[in-house]
């Protein structure tokens, strides 16, 4: 356990829902990534919140919409999403941004059919 | 900005037999990498980390060397056990400033008993 915690660990959803993913972290940590896992792909980072401010989005369509409502939480929404979306989502936390060490949850394994 | 090269994508050994993974790095100003163990089901784990003002470093059957004139590092494991089996990825960031690693597409080791 890294003490970040993703939910739920899978997730299949049409083109036309809209869900979202959940991620904890209970570590005092004021940092958090989201990142996508694709196969025979680099992590891509996707989103970083520092103190609840986003600081960092990475041309991330708009179909992805994150949400941090305090240093413990962060969201992802998901809406009209495609096919070539699904992938792991994996969060991340880190002490601050500038901390080198960062702990990941295990992932939100996304299908989009 | 920065890349990272990882080879091999896929490594198989025998038990009690050592493993190599290498990275090139692309950005000279790049000062911190970090390797991460990805075990399947799991999110990513650090297991080491070096710094750029630092040659080589161990710990226990994992070492990591950096050559920051050919601007690579490689990550060495020996005496392989099969609970080393796991994807392992490389990264390379600029600390100081805001900690984004860049990381490679990931090694798949395969240490068979």
């Amino acid at each position: 356990e890294t003490g970040v915690t993703q939910t739920p660990r899978h997730l299949v959803m049409g083109m036309t829902n809209k869900k979202s993913l959940k991620c904890e972290q209970h570590l005092g940590h004021n940092a958090m990534y989201w990142y996508k896992q694709s196969a025979k792909k680099p992590l891509e980072l996707m989103f970083v919140y520092s103190l609840e401010e986003r600081v960092e989005n990475n041309s991330v369509p708009s179909r992805f919409s994150p949400e941090c409502p305090n240093s413990s939480h962060l969201f992802l929404h998901l809406h009209t999403l495609q096919p070539e979306d699904s992938a792991l989502y994996l969060c991340a936390s880190s002490r601050d941004s500038q901390t080198t060490e960062a702990f990941f949850g295990q992932g939100t394994r996304l299908t989009v059919v | 900005g920065e890349n990272v090269e990882q080879h091999p994508s896929t490594l198989s050994v025998q038990e009690g037999d050592s493993a190599v993974i290498k990275c090139t790095y692309s950005d000279s100003a790049s000062n911190y990498f970090p390797w991460y163990k990805q075990e399947l089901g799991k999110g990513p784990q650090l297991i080491i980390d070096i710094r750029s003002n630092v040659g080589e470093k161990k710990d226990q059957r994992i070492a990591v060397t950096l050559n920051k004139t050919a601007k690579h590092f490689s990550l060495h494991i020996t005496e392989t056990q099969p609970e080393d089996s796991a994807v392992y990825f490389c990264a390379a960031s600029i600390g100081g400033g805001s900690y984004i690693p860049t990381f490679g597409r990931g090694t798949s080791l395969i240490v068979h008993p």
